[in-house]
């Protein structure tokens, strides 16, 4: 199926580190995205990584990608109360559909 | 750079009615996609343009309908509105469609 799975909640205290799971299906997606929405607001591209690495870091995101058991994960180092907002991993997929397909978002909570 | 535009911000319809809501792309880029968000069912994709060709379309009924001028500016249209298109609509350009996806604002479309 076209399911991007991703869990629906996180819970962190400001200045600890976040992580935010995704499972995915493609095996030959091509990119994998991590994208931010605030309330009323649009997607913002946070970062993104090719099917062929591994990791990616980017100042305080770490971006993991384990190909054998399709998982991409996000890490937010130092947490901010701004981080707070819904996070949605969605692959490119490489059938040249055009299209990304999207997790339904993990709504991160950043506490004082 | 601007980033990717999209008019207007909000509207409020009738069921029955018709709308029409605009994209213009980053400059340079163009592909234009367009998603559907509601709490629901997510983010699915509706269709993507590509000079002036829509290249592929969603699962979605024939009242939605898009296209693309020649400057990558785009519009889709929802004719007989009901009640289940309220939701946000967002468009997001790129060079080919199948490289890195930046997202507008959204439309936020009510249909009463």
């Amino acid at each position: 199926g076209e399911d991007v799975e991703q869990s629906l909640f996180l819970s962190v205290r400001e200045g600890d580190s976040s992580v935010i799971n995704c499972t995915y299906t493609d095996s030959s997606s091509t990119y994998l995205y991590w994208y931010k929405q605030e309330p009323g607001a649009g997607l913002q591209l946070l970062t993104y990584i090719f099917s062929n690495m591994d990791m990616k870091q980017d100042q305080r995101l770490t971006v993991l990608l384990n190909k054998k058991d399709k998982h991409l994960s996000l890490r937010i180092a130092d947490t901010q109360t701004g981080d707070s907002a819904i996070y949605f991993c969605a692959e490119s997929k490489a059938d040249s559909s055009y299209k990304l397909i999207f997790g339904s978002g993990t709504r991160l909570l950043v506490r004082p | 750079k601007a980033g990717v535009t999209q008019t207007p911000r909000y509207l409020i319809k009738t069921r029955g009615q018709q709308v029409t809501l605009s994209c213009s792309p980053i400059s340079g880029h163009r592909s234009v996609s367009w998603y559907q968000q509601t709490p629901g069912q997510g983010l699915q994709f509706l269709f993507e343009y590509f000079s002036e060709t829509q290249r592929n379309k969603g699962n979605f009924p024939g009242r939605f309908s898009g296209r693309q001028f020649s400057n990558s500016r785009s519009e889709m249209n929802v004719s007989t509105l009901e009640l289940g298109d309220s939701a946000l609509y967002l468009c997001a350009s790129s060079f080919s469609g199948l490289d890195t996806q930046y997202f507008g604002p959204g439309t936020r479309l009510t249909v009463l």
